[in-house]
C-alpha cells in the first residue's frame, strides 16, 4: 500500500522558514516512475502546485514562490523534504504532498498525481 | 506558464442528473490533462488522467474528453458521493498549474 504523510510544524511566525517532510512508504524514490510533488490549498480557495523532485533529482518550482522554495529528497530515509522562507500569513494554508506516476507513452510522458497525502494545516501568525 | 481556467465555478445537481465541467488551457498541452475530486476536509483523488484515461476504481459514469486546450469531465447519473469539487491539472510542462475547481452542489 502505497501512502505519503506530511509532517512539521502548524504555527509559524511571519519571515520565519518553513521546513515540511513527506514521509512516504510502499514506493521508492529512486523509482524513475516516479517522483513526488508539493502542492497547497489556502482555506476556501483552489489549489496550488508548489514544486516537484523526479528521478535523478530533476526539480521544478512554482514561478511566482521559486525564490522561496527549496525541494530536497533524502532516499535512504523515504523522505522529501520543502523549505520555504520568508512565510507571511498569505502562506496559509493545507499543504499536501502527492506522488507522482509517469507513463511513457510513444510520444510524450504522462503525468498525474496518485496518491496524496492527508495534508498538513500550517498558519502564519504572529 | 500555462494558465488553467475551469467553468463553471459551482455548479448546483441533482441525483441522477448529467453533468458537464469544462477545463481551458492557455496553450495547447495535447492530453496533459487530470482530474480530481476533493471532498471537505479530505485530500484530492484523481479521477481521470491523461485527459481520458478512468483512474482504477472510479465508477464508469465519469468520463474525460479533450486534446489541445479543451477538455471536459462528465458524470453521467449522479450518485450522492459526487457532489465534491473537481479541479484540473495541466502536466504538460512545469510549473503544474491547477484550474481554480468547480464546486459541484446538490
Amino acid at each position: 500500500q502505497v501512502t505519503l504523510k506530511e509532517s512539521g510544524p502548524v504555527l509559524v511566525k511571519p519571515t520565519e522558514t518553513l521546513t515540511l517532510t513527506c514521509s512516504v512508504s510502499g514506493f521508492s524514490l529512486n523509482n524513475f516512475k516516479m517522483g513526488v510533488s508539493w502542492l497547497r490549498q489556502p482555506p476556501g480557495k483552489a489549489l496550488e502546485w508548489l514544486a516537484h523532485i523526479f528521478p535523478h533529482d530533476v526539480e521544478s518550482y512554482n514561478t511566482s514562490l521559486k525564490t522561496r522554495l527549496s525541494i530536497s529528497k533524502d532516499t535512504s530515509k523515504s523522505q522529501v523534504v520543502l523549505r520555504m522562507t520568508n512565510m507571511d500569513p498569505a502562506d496559509t494554508g493545507t499543504y499536501y504532498c502527492a506522488r507522482v506516476l509517469f507513463f511513457f507513452g510513444e510520444l510524450s510522458t504522462y503525468k498525474w498525481l496518485d496518491p496524496w497525502g492527508q495534508g498538513i494545516r500550517v498558519t502564519v501568525s504572529s | 506558464d500555462i494558465q488553467m481556467t475551469q467553468s463553471p465555478s459551482s455548479l448546483s445537481a441533482s441525483v441522477g442528473d448529467k453533468v458537464t465541467i469544462t477545463c481551458r488551457a492557455s496553450q495547447s498541452i495535447g492530453s496533459h490533462l487530470n482530474w480530481y475530486q476533493q471532498k471537505p476536509g479530505k485530500a484530492p483523488q484523481v479521477v481521470m488522467y491523461s485527459a481520458s484515461q478512468l483512474q482504477s476504481g472510479v465508477p464508469s459514469r465519469f468520463s474525460g474528453t479533450g486534446f489541445g486546450t479543451d477538455f471536459t469531465l462528465t458524470i453521467s447519473g449522479l450518485q450522492p458521493e459526487d457532489f465534491a469539487t473537481y479541479h484540473c491539472q495541466q502536466t504538460y510542462s512545469s510549473p503544474h498549474s491547477f484550474g481554480q475547481g468547480t464546486r459541484l452542489e446538490i
